[in-house]
């Protein structure tokens, strides 16, 4: 079993859509990351969260501490938004990935 | 604009040829830098921590004699693949942790464009 398991694993949206991805982990952390990887490779980091709710601009991301989860959210999706979105988390000594999300939306 | 800068971006060369890649945070003092592996269609591997000043740290099956790690100073670490064979070829990719709030700098806040490694 992954220490940080995603879904779904492809998700098609139509432009507009509101857009949740999901991140369960089985470890304790210290932070959990989301990041977004555009096709040609670069990463972005788009949180780093340890509670509660952060926002930026269309982008919300939660977090349970007690349940050990995360969710993503994209509001209004723009085609720009596609990309492969990847949950981590840090433990201070370990740092797991998810698999990622590949989420396309279109126009 | 982006703080941390990769390069180079893509390298195409001969087996047995050594390869450097370097990893610069642009402006702030990055004493942890992270090294990742890609396979296509694959999440990230974490290779190795480095440490400003320090050895670095390799994760399990990651060859250290393979996989030289130099972080000589706050704002450069370099990756050298060395004697590079095709099985070698993949996606690299650095980040760096500064000193925040959460977690201090062992979190890698801030990720290079990568390096695409192919060899022949």
């Amino acid at each position: 079993k992954n220490e940080v398991e995603q879904s779904p694993q492809n998700l098609t949206a139509q432009e507009g859509e509101f857009i949740t991805i999901n991140c369960s982990y089985s470890v304790g952390i210290s932070a959990l990351h989301w990041l977004q990887q555009h096709p040609g490779g670069g990463i972005v980091s788009l949180f780093m969260l340890s509670s509660g709710k952060k926002k930026h601009g269309r982008l919300i991301a939660t977090i349970n501490i007690q349940e050990k989860h995360s969710s993503l959210h994209i509001t209004a999706s723009h085609p720009r938004d596609s990309a492969v979105y990847i949950c981590a988390v840090g433990t201070g000594n370990q740092f797991y990935f998810g698999t990622g999300t590949s989420l396309t939306v279109i126009p | 604009g982006a703080v941390v800068s990769q390069h180079p971006s893509r390298v195409i060369c001969k087996s047995g040829t050594s390869v450097k890649i370097e990893c610069r945070s642009l402006d702030f003092q990055a004493t942890t830098m992270f090294w990742y592996r890609q396979f296509p269609k694959k999440s990230l591997m974490l290779m190795a921590t480095s440490n400003e000043g320090s050895k670095a740290t390799y994760e399990q099956g990651v060859e250290k004699d393979k996989f030289l790690i130099n972080h000589a100073s706050l704002t450069l670490s370099t990756l050298t693949v060395t004697s590079a064979h095709p099985e070698d070829s993949s996606f690299y990719i650095c980040s760096a942790g500064r000193l925040s709030g959460q977690g201090g700098s062992n979190q890698p806040q801030h990720f290079g464009d990568g390096t695409r490694l192919s060899i022949l």
